[in-house]
């Protein structure tokens, strides 16, 4: 499984944009980048998935450099209830007839001030 | 919009005591999941099942542990013989295929106290 490296910790305040960066310099050729945020007492929740380039959803966007070893999740115009923990994880996406894991880091505690 | 749900919300058992953790995953779903978090750690994955039987586990789901599918709508997490440091919050996960790295869609969990 590649490593993923995020910040343990990051502010900010309602109505910016947030940017939190997740260093996996060993991914596989196989491997997809997924994000999913936690409320506390709460299961994750899937924020969104991409392999390379850049992937939007209705909730937030996700920048795959070319060489797909960084990625970044894009929250516009955050609000209170976006404070949470965010995780970054890198997973194979090769079909092994087997149901797969989900590998969790850290996160980064994204905490969202008035 | 379709949900995991689990049974019961929130568990007490003494030290030594059997408890089952109940969970009816979303009904479309063939693969199903079992994490835990020890307050203030990481969500660490326990087991996955597929097909009536285990796909794979990590090395904290020993003999302890177990997971059943009874019938066709609930899967769940028996621990025989509960020990102190089994307290954690414990999520079933479902998804929905394999021939995409499937979103996981996660329960809001079943808060263990084990005394």
């Amino acid at each position: 499984l590649a490593k993923t490296t995020q910040p343990i910790s990051m502010d900010s305040y309602e109505g910016q944009e947030v940017n939190i960066t997740c260093s996996h310099n060993n991914i596989a050729t196989n491997d997809y980048i997924t994000w999913y945020q936690q409320f506390p007492s709460q299961g994750p929740r899937f924020i969104i998935q991409g392999y390379k380039t850049k992937v939007t959803n209705e909730v937030a966007s996700l920048f795959i450099p070319a060489d797909r070893k960084s990625s970044t999740l894009s929250l516009p115009r955050v609000s209170l209830s976006d404070t949470a923990v965010y995780y970054c994880l890198v997973g194979d996406m090769q079909s092994s007839g087997s149901a797969r894991q989900l590998t969790f880091g850290s996160g980064t505690q994204l905490t969202v001030l008035p | 919009e379709p949900e995991v749900t689990q049974t019961p919300s929130h568990q007490v058992t003494q030290m030594g005591q059997e408890v089952i953790l109940r969970c009816v995953p979303i009904s479309n779903h063939l693969y199903f999941y079992w994490y835990r978090q020890i307050l203030g750690q990481k969500v660490e994955f326990l087991v996955s099942f597929y097909n009536n039987e285990i796909s794979e586990k990590s090395e904290i789901f020993d003999d302890q542990f177990s997971v059943e599918r009874p019938d066709g709508s609930n899967f769940t997490l028996k621990i025989r013989s509960t020990k102190l440091e089994d307290s954690a919050m414990y999520f079933c996960a479902s998804s929905e295929g394999l021939n995409s790295y499937n979103e996981q869609f996660f329960g809001p969990g079943t808060r263990l106290t084990v005394l």
